[in-house]
């Protein structure tokens, strides 16, 4: 139980385009659901929380023109990185807070970016 | 401010050589504690939740405990598989997110 999915799990684009990645709770619904961005050797970065049927609070220096959140269901939340550049290219993963669990979450496999 | 700090930064042991984890946090009110192991290019796997002081849980080869400062992942006789790295968050009562540490990279050499 508790499998989060994510997809792409890998995708490479070319700067100025834009780039949606879904994060997807299988088998339970999801209230909250977070975002991170995590470089190499380093540990996870906060970058917004989401909750499904409102906007998403997003974490200090992070652009939210840029990076676009959508919790449309209890089951999926997406996020679109608008207008990439290089300095996007970095690995995402998103987590999931199981309705009425006690604040476990559960992470997705990740996304690598890589924006050429 | 809310903060997490794990110790050491890398580990290296022998197989069957057990050692333990620290992960120290400073929070105003704590939620809850968690453990994750992390392989590379790959999310987080849930490990332990530990929600107040005294408390213990195990799994496997892997032991979790916690005090009003700090939490330990204590493993014991580790095998090469257990290679990772172990990341400690945090969740205040107050905020609803998680602070992380840093990690420790583990390797197992058998």
């Amino acid at each position: 139980g508790a499998v989060v999915s994510q997809h792409p799990s890998w995708v490479i684009c070319k700067s100025g385009t834009s780039v949606k990645i879904e994060c997807r709770s299988l088998d339970f619904q999801a209230t909250t659901m977070f975002w991170y961005r995590q470089f190499p050797k380093q540990s996870l970065m906060l970058m917004a929380t989401s909750n499904e049927g409102s906007k998403a609070t997003y974490e200090q220096g992070v652009e939210k023109d840029k990076f676009l959140i959508n919790h449309a269901s209890l089951t999926l939340s997406t996020l679109t990185v608008t207008s990439a550049h290089p300095e996007d290219s970095s690995f995402y993963i998103c987590s999931a807070i199981q309705s009425g669990a006690h604040y476990e979450q559960y992470f997705g496999p990740g996304t690598r970016l890589t924006v050429t | 401010e809310d903060q997490v700090t794990q110790s050491p930064e890398a580990l290296r042991l022998q197989e069957g050589e057990s050692s333990s984890l620290n992960c120290s946090y400073t929070v105003s009110g704590l939620r809850g504690l968690f453990w994750y192991r992390q392989d590379p290019g790959k999310g987080p796997e849930f490990l332990f939740t530990l929600y107040s002081a005294g408390e213990e849980k195990e799994k496997e080869r892997l032991k979790a405990t916690l005090t009003k400062k700090e939490s330990f992942l204590h493993i014991t006789a580790p095998k090469p598989e257990d290679s990772a790295t172990y990341l400690c968050a945090v969740r205040p009562s107050n905020f609803n997110k998680f602070y992380f540490g840093s990690g420790t990279k583990l390797n197992v050499k058998p």
